[in-house]
């Protein structure tokens, strides 16, 4: 079964850094593009991260840019998500997507997210 | 940027309605490019549509996408009470990937 689970999130002060990972099985990683996506509270959905099958590239939502990194560690078939510098804004459910195939394609599994609060 | 822009808002149907939702980009885009994703609450989002038109695995073929240029269209022929759900489009052409603000189907 082709699945993916999110794990990391919590709460952390403005100006804090969490790490979040997600951990993929019944597929290999390494031939999977992927991405994070959030959910603010009440809000639709916001693509933020994308990396490349072999980790190669990288791209990210002009609001993270500088402060979160995506990262794969495709021998653990796992992502991550280094957010630094967490804003109130950055409060939302995230959620991993893999890419269906190659890098520019529709986003055909994804978990069921790790909630992140920002608050003082 | 291809902004996407979904109407309506929200859609108020019962069972066995026909449901149509919009979304219209900022600019052409290729039909390759053009998902539909359905979201339940508690659930994470679920592919419906890719390539415009072209249903998932595992989707009934009472959904259907069509479109091109600008303007698609997501279409529920029968509701069933598991449609009740927000439907949102996604472009994937390429940085930044962006997602329409979402139709609510509500009962």
């Amino acid at each position: 079964q082709v699945q993916l689970v999110e794990s990391g999130g919590g709460v952390v002060q403005p100006g804090g850094s969490l790490r979040l990972s997600c951990a993929g099985s019944g597929f290999t990683s390494i031939n999977y593009a992927m991405h994070w996506v959030r959910q603010a509270p009440g809000k639709g959905l916001e693509w933020v991260a994308f990396i490349r099958s072999d980790g190669s590239n990288e791209y990210y939502t002009d609001s993270v840019k500088g402060r979160f990194t995506i990262s794969r560690d495709n021998s653990k078939n796992t992502m991550y998500l280094q957010m630094n510098s967490l804003r109130p804004e950055d409060t939302a459910v995230y959620s991993c997507a893999r890419v269906m195939s190659g890098n520019y394609d529709a986003f055909d599994v994804w978990g069921q997210g790790t909630m992140v609060i920002v608050s003082s | 940027e291809v902004v996407l822009t979904q109407s309506p808002g929200t859609l108020s149907l019962s069972p066995g309605e026909r449901a149509t939702l919009s979304c219209r980009a900022s600019q052409t885009i290729t039909t390759t490019f053009l998902g539909w994703y359905q979201h339940r609450p508690g659930q994470p989002p679920r592919l419906l549509i890719h390539g415009a038109s072209s249903r998932a695995t595992g989707i009934p073929d009472r959904f259907s996408g069509s479109g091109s240029g600008t303007d698609f269209t997501l279409a529920i022929s029968r509701l069933e009470p598991e449609d009740f759900a927000v439907y949102y489009c996604q472009y994937y052409g390429g940085s930044p990937w962006t997602f329409g603000q979402g139709t609510k189907v509500e009962i």
